[in-house]
């Protein structure tokens, strides 16, 4: 069983406001990702990171930067949100060919 | 790009009854897939993983199964419960990047 922290689970914030959405994985898996999902809709790649100092965009662009300065941990941060941001946010890790996800992180922008 | 199909969008069935979810990929030259559950609202729980070297996977009453020269797999659901109501997507990975459907939403009704 894969464990993967999100948090916060719900954020309602203003616009304008910098925020970081956590995530942690205690798996020790190299491989991490975001991910951007509305209500119905596709899950869309924003980021990826192949290891401690790897990231890369994803195929949605997206305003919000990754860091990864450790093998467990893999923050995404939006410097100043707009309500266009609003929507679910959803981390994964992966080892060999097998993804995990975490509960996700709802985000409303007001 | 791989590009991935799930039909139908919506299911809606009456409990006790078996059902197929399917799924379909345009480029053959797949790793692996797998097959997820989402709840509302949550994230994405791992059901299935089936190798491209495997043609079918079980876990309790959840059977999928892979035609990697169809570019196909199906989900069976056997003895569908009102628990089983959710959303559930397929996934195909290529080496590099998970390609995901849009996902069959899931009504199993008592």
């Amino acid at each position: 069983e894969a464990d993967i922290y999100q948090t916060p689970r719900y954020l309602v914030i203003g616009t304008g406001k910098k925020i970081t959405l956590e995530c942690s994985q205690t798996m020790g898996h190299d491989k991490m990702y975001w991910y951007q999902q509305d209500p119905g809709m596709e899950l869309h790649l924003i980021h990826y990171s192949y290891g401690v100092n790897s990231t890369e965009k994803g195929d949605l662009s997206s305003e919000s930067t990754v860091s990864r300065i450790r093998t467990e941990h893999f923050p995404l941060t939006l410097e100043s949100a707009r309500p266009s941001h609003t929507s679910q946010y959803l981390c994964a890790s992966s080892v060999g060919a097998e993804q995990f996800f975490g509960p996700g992180t709802r985000l409303t922008v007001l | 790009k791989q590009e991935v199909t799930q039909i139908p969008a919506a299911l809606s069935v009456p409990e006790g009854e078996n059902l197929v979810l399917n799924c379909s990929f345009t480029d053959s030259a797949i790793y692996n897939l797998q097959w997820f559950r989402q709840d509302p609202g949550k994230g994405l729980t791992s059901l299935l993983l089936i190798q491209s070297s495997q043609r079918e996977q079980t876990s309790g009453r959840l059977n999928a199964s892979l035609d990697k020269s169809s570019g196909r797999s199906t989900l069976y659901i056997a003895a569908s419960q009102p628990g089983d109501s959710a959303t559930y997507l397929c996934a195909a990975f290529t080496g590099n990047q998970f390609y995901f459907g849009t996902g069959t939403s899931l009504t199993v009704i008592p």
